[in-house]
Formats: C-alpha cells, sequence, structure tokens
C-alpha cells in the first residue's frame, strides 16, 4: 500500500526557507513522477512543482524563483525547499504521487493527509 | 495559464437526489481533467480522470463527461458521504497544472 508522509516546521519566519520533506513508502520512488501541493487555510489547491521519474523538475511559474524540489532515491524521499516566504506562504502542504493514464501522467491519485505551516514572526 | 472555472460555488441538495457540478476551462484541455473529492480535514481524493473514467474504488454512481472547455460531474443518487467539496484539475503545457475554485456539496 502506498503512503506518503509530509514533515517539517510547523511554524517559519518571514524572509526564511520553508523545507519540506515527504517520504514515501509502498512502491518505487523512482518509477513515478511527484508534486507538491498547497492549500491556503479555507481555500483552494495550488500545484507548486513536480519532480519526475527522470529527477527534472517543473515549476509553478509564479514560484518558481523561489523553489527548489529535489529527490533522494537512497532515502525514498523528495523534498522542497521554498525561500524568502511571507505570510502568502502558509497553508497545508501537500505532496501528491502523480497517476499515469497511458503515458500521460497527469492526475494525483495518493497523497499525504498534508502538513500545515504558517509564515509568522 | 489555463482559468478552470467552476459552478455553482455551492449545492444544496437532500440525499437520493441528483447533483450536477460544473467545470469550465478558459481554453480546450481536451480530455485531460480530473475531478477530486476533498472531504473536511482530508486530503483530495481522485474521482475521475481523462474526464470519464472513474479511479479505482470510485462508486458507480460518481460520473464525469466533457471534452474540451466544458465538464460536468454528476452524482446519480447523493449518500451521505458525498457531501464535501469537489475540484475539477487540469494539466497544460509547461506543464502546469492548475485546479478549479471548488464545489461545496452541502446537506439541505
Amino acid at each position: 500500500q502506498v503512503q506518503l508522509q509530509e514533515s517539517g516546521p510547523g511554524l517559519v519566519k518571514p524572509a526564511e526557507t520553508l523545507s519540506l520533506t515527504c517520504s514515501v513508502a509502498g512502491g518505487s520512488i523512482s518509477s513515478y513522477h511527484w508534486s507538491w501541493i498547497r492549500q491556503p487555510p479555507g481555500k483552494g489547491l495550488e500545484w507548486i512543482g513536480v519532480i519526475s521519474s527522470s529527477g527534472s523538475t517543473n515549476y509553478n511559474p509564479s514560484l518558481k524563483s523561489r523553489l527548489t524540489i529535489s529527490v533522494d532515491t537512497s532515502k525514498s524521499q523528495f523534498s522542497l525547499k521554498l525561500t524568502s516566504v511571507t505570510a502568502a506562504d502558509t497553508a497545508l502542504y501537500y505532496c501528491a504521487r502523480h497517476y499515469c493514464s497511458g503515458v500521460n501522467c497527469y492526475y494525483f491519485n495518493y497523497w499525504g493527509q498534508g502538513t500545515l505551516v504558517t509564515v509568522s514572526s | 495559464e489555463i482559468v478552470l472555472t467552476q459552478s455553482p460555488a455551492t449545492l444544496s441538495l437532500s440525499p437520493g437526489e441528483r447533483a450536477t457540478l460544473s467545470c469550465r476551462a478558459s481554453q480546450s484541455v481536451s480530455s485531460y481533467l480530473a475531478w477530486y473529492q476533498q472531504k473536511s480535514g482530508q486530503a483530495p481524493r481522485l474521482l475521475i480522470y481523462d474526464a470519464s473514467n472513474r479511479a479505482t474504488g470510485v462508486p458507480a454512481r460518481f460520473s464525469g463527461s466533457g471534452s474540451g472547455t466544458d465538464f460536468t460531474l454528476t452524482i446519480s443518487s447523493l449518500e451521505a458521504e458525498d457531501f464535501a467539496v469537489y475540484y475539477c484539475q487540469q494539466r497544460s503545457d509547461g506543464p502546469l497544472y492548475t485546479f478549479g475554485q471548488g464545489t461545496k456539496l452541502e446537506i439541505k
């Protein structure tokens, strides 16, 4: 059974770096695409970025200048780093595995439970 | 960026009734559209992908239709556990993934 678990600080100061890790169990991390998605309290979903099975990354243009997503296959983990955070980055952060329909891996079928990150001094 | 607009924002229905939720894209997404269900305090759950295919384990009362810019999620007969927020999602070149703003399905 596939399980994803986010971890990281729940409180980050403005202008600092938000760092989260997603630990994957029950499947090969190298065989799938993995995304980060966030949800501000009481609001909708925003895709942050993806790391593919080959290790290439694509980011939401609105976050690209501050964002790095990486993978550590030896630990079956992938990570997110978002620099220069502001209160607008306060959200529930989810990691998710992509579902592939044929060759198109456009959807998200496994999600972590989410971790709330608050940006505040 | 392709914008997805969902309607209505809130839908109030009773168990046993039929629910029809709409998602409109600002430009064609072909059939590359998904629907998710999110219950309070939970992560979203994939219901429908490629506009009309049910994900594994999704009950047959959920169906999706549409292509291009107009899509519909239909729940044929509402059960108590179906009251939740529903999101549509698409993937465009980049890639860039976007979600609609959600439709809250509430008990009348």
